[in-house]
């Protein structure tokens, strides 16, 4: 059964940076495409980007371009999130998932990590 | 970039109603569309993809098609677990768009 974990919710103070992980279990994690998705609360889903984890290939949607840095350590299939300068406006509940093929359209969810920047 | 103007934002039905979510892109489709249930304190679930192709996990009254630029998702008899916050998705193989949602509520 595929299976995505990430971490857990975190409670950061603006400038303060973040890294969120995803572990995936199931499947060959090297080999599949996974994507990242924020939703700010009570908003919708906006698309972060995508990233290789066999080839650490990363794509950022451009309103994500320098804001967000995606990484990958396939040796753990495990994928990350970092967030850097953090601002409120970052507060959000941050998922990943796997692509369908090669594509931008996600099979499997994590179940979300809940980041929440106050000071 | 396309943008998908999704509606209604928000529906009431009765247990048993036909429904359907319509997404309308900015332009024509270059990619594919994929649609969405999310529940509250769930993660996301995808309920079809390649603009009809549903998701075995869910049952066939779900189903999903198109008709140029307008993408829909139908529940042919809604029932109350179907509850939920649907979404589509503009998808190539590098980017992708998300409406705006539906909330449905029986």
């Amino acid at each position: 059964e595929v299976q995505l974990v990430q971490s857990g919710p975190e409670v950061k103070k603006p400038g303060e940076s973040l890294k969120i992980s995803c572990t995936g279990s199931g499947y060959e994690f090297a080999k599949y495409w996974l994507g990242w998705v924020r939703q700010r609360p009570g908003k919708g889903l906006e698309w972060v980007g995508l990233i290789h984890p066999g080839e650490s290939d990363a794509i950022y949607d451009p309103s994500f371009e320098g804001l967000v840095t995606m990484s990958a350590d396939w040796s753990i299939n495990t994928a990350y999130l970092q967030l850097s300068g953090l601002r409120a406006s970052d507060s959000a509940m941050y998922y990943c998932g796997r692509s369908v093929g090669y594509s931008s359209c996600l099979s499997n969810w994590g179940q979300g990590a809940l980041v929440t920047v106050s000071s | 970039d396309i943008q998908m103007t999704q509606s209604p934002s928000a529906l009431s039905a009765s247990v048993g109603d036909r429904v359907t979510v319509t997404c309308r892109a900015s332009q024509t489709v270059r990619g594919w569309v994929a649609w969405y249930q999310h529940k509250p304190g769930k993660a996301p679930q995808l309920v079809v993809d390649d603009t009809s192709r549903s998701e075995r996990r869910f049952p066939s009254r779900f189903s999903g098609g198109a008709s140029g630029t307008d993408f829909t998702l139908t529940i042919s008899s809604l029932q109350p677990e179907d509850s939920a916050t649907y979404y589509c998705q503009h998808y190539t193989a590098s980017s992708a768009t998300f409406g705006q949602g539906t909330k449905v509520e029986i």
